[in-house]
């Protein structure tokens, strides 16, 4: 079975351009998280997906950052516009079924975003 | 709210020597709690699981115990070789939607 599927793997913006990033969930998973990484503030939620529908939009990073779900096999990320400071992995996963307390997220390897 | 504390951002041991990575935490549920290892290049994935019913979780020579009465969940190895070398992250699910992290502990373990 493939596991998260996540495109680009690298990507270098210039300050102030749009950037999309890509997420493929294991097939059959409900939901799908983005998260953000960096040394200094770890592992950061920026969105949830449950069924396709958005549970959580990421609070403080809800102003530039938006994450779509077309449809249960596919996901993307935009920023927009991209600072430096956004310079980051971002990380996708998927789950079967968190609520019940299994947890278990399955990423996968990550976009690095690097702004310039 | 709920929270997951990993004091050590890095440890540096030498291959045999044993493994003790620190992990608290604080929620006001019957929480489940993970131990993810991220290896260079890739994403973070399970290494072990532990819920109420059960106080241990054994993974591949790594051991953590449930404390519900310290709030910890210490990760183990008795002997770590230089392929453990990856960051470990102590996680939390609090049977809602959301996984709560630790800031992750680098460990590095020379030849």
């Amino acid at each position: 079975d493939a596991g998260v599927t996540q495109t680009p793997r690298h990507e270098v913006a210039e300050k102030g351009q749009t950037i999309i990033l890509k997420c493929e969930p294991v097939s059959g998973h409900n939901d799908l998280f983005w998260y953000r990484q960096t040394k200094i503030q770890g592992l950061e939620l920026l969105s949830y997906f449950r069924s396709k529908s958005l549970m959580e939009d990421g609070g403080a990073f809800k102003d530039r950052f938006k994450a779509e779900m077309l449809n249960s096999s596919f996901s993307t990320l935009k920023i927009q516009p991209t600072e430096p400071k956004d310079s980051a992995v971002y990380l996708c996963a998927s789950s079967l079924v968190p609520g019940l307390n299994t947890g278990q997220l399955y990423f996968g390897e990550g976009s690095k975003l690097t702004v310039l | 709210g709920d929270s997951v504390t990993q004091k050590q951002g890095q440890v540096t041991l030498s291959e045999d020597d044993f493994l003790f990575i620190n992990c608290t935490y604080s929620t006001t549920t019957y929480p489940t709690l993970f131990w993810y290892v991220q290896y260079p290049g890739q994403g973070p994935q399970l290494l072990l699981k532990v819920t109420t019913a059960n106080n241990k979780g054994i993974s591949r020579g790594f051991e953590a115990t449930y404390d519900k009465g310290t709030t910890s969940f210490h990760l183990q190895k008795a002997s770590v070789q230089e392929s453990d070398s990856a960051v470990y992250f102590c996680a939390l699910d609090t049977n809602a939607y959301k996984v709560i992290f630790g800031k992750g502990t680098h460990l590095h373990v020379l030849p």
